[in-house]
């Protein structure tokens, strides 16, 4: 069974920075490209990254491209989103998310960001 | 960047039928995807390609696409189908950045 499991959500004041991390099992993580999603509350969904199965190919969103960062670790099957200098409308749940290029096929269950003072 | 446009809501009587559509240059390029969203939970893939199911969604979910648009049909809609529906695809840009549109409400009375 697929599963995507993110941690490394909570509160941070504007400015700051926070890690999230993403879990993967049930499938061969290397073999597989990734993205992060993320919603802001009652909001729709938006793109915020991706990343080649190598980890070699990489793309951000415009909105946060120059404060987040990308990675993967293979040998852990892990996803990593470095968020660096947060603002308040980075508030949003973010998900992992694996990709089959014509689909995002699996989701993980979300890990709450919350920009703040 | 590329957009995708989806109306806000839409409504459906009991059993009946319905059509959310998703309209974007990037599906001249690439179909969409689509993704049912029940309050609190994930996002569940419910039609890829260019009308694929994945295993254990119901077949009266069905996708087509025209042109610069998508459409995702429910024959015979249910009570539990109520949900946010979202369509997806590739950036028009022709790399591997995703494009989502603004989300569907749907009702079903």
């Amino acid at each position: 069974e697929v599963q995507l499991v993110e941690s490394g959500g909570g509160l941070v004041q504007p400015g700051g920075s926070l890690r999230l991390s993403c879990a993967a099992s049930g499938f061969t993580f290397s073999s597989y490209e990734m993205n992060w999603v993320r919603q802001a509350p009652g909001k729709g969904l938006e793109w915020v990254s991706y990343i080649s199965s190598s980890g070699s190919t990489i793309y951000y969103a415009d909105s946060v491209k120059g404060r987040f960062t990308i990675s993967r670790d293979n040998a852990k099957n892990s996803l990593y989103l470095q968020m660096n200098s947060l603002r308040a409308e980075d508030t949003a749940v973010y998900y992992c998310a694996r990709d089959v290029v014509v689909a995002i096929d699996y989701w993980g269950q979300g890990t709450l960001v919350t920009v703040s003072s | 960047s590329s957009e995708l446009t989806q109306d806000p809501a839409v409504s459906v009587a009991l059993g009946q039928t319905v059509r959310i559509t998703c309209q974007g240059d990037s599906l001249r390029s690439y179909y969409a995807s689509w993704y049912q969203q029940k309050p609190g939970q994930a996002p569940v893939l419910v039609i890829y390609g260019k009308n694929n199911r994945p295993s254990g969604i119901p077949d009266r979910f069905s996708g087509s696409s025209s042109g610069n648009t998508a459409s995702l049909t429910i024959t015979g809609a249910q009570a539990e189908d109520e949900a946010d529906y979202y369509c997806n695809s590739r950036d028009s840009s022709g790399n591997h950045r995703r494009v989502f549109g603004g989300g569907t409400k749907l009702t079903v009375l």
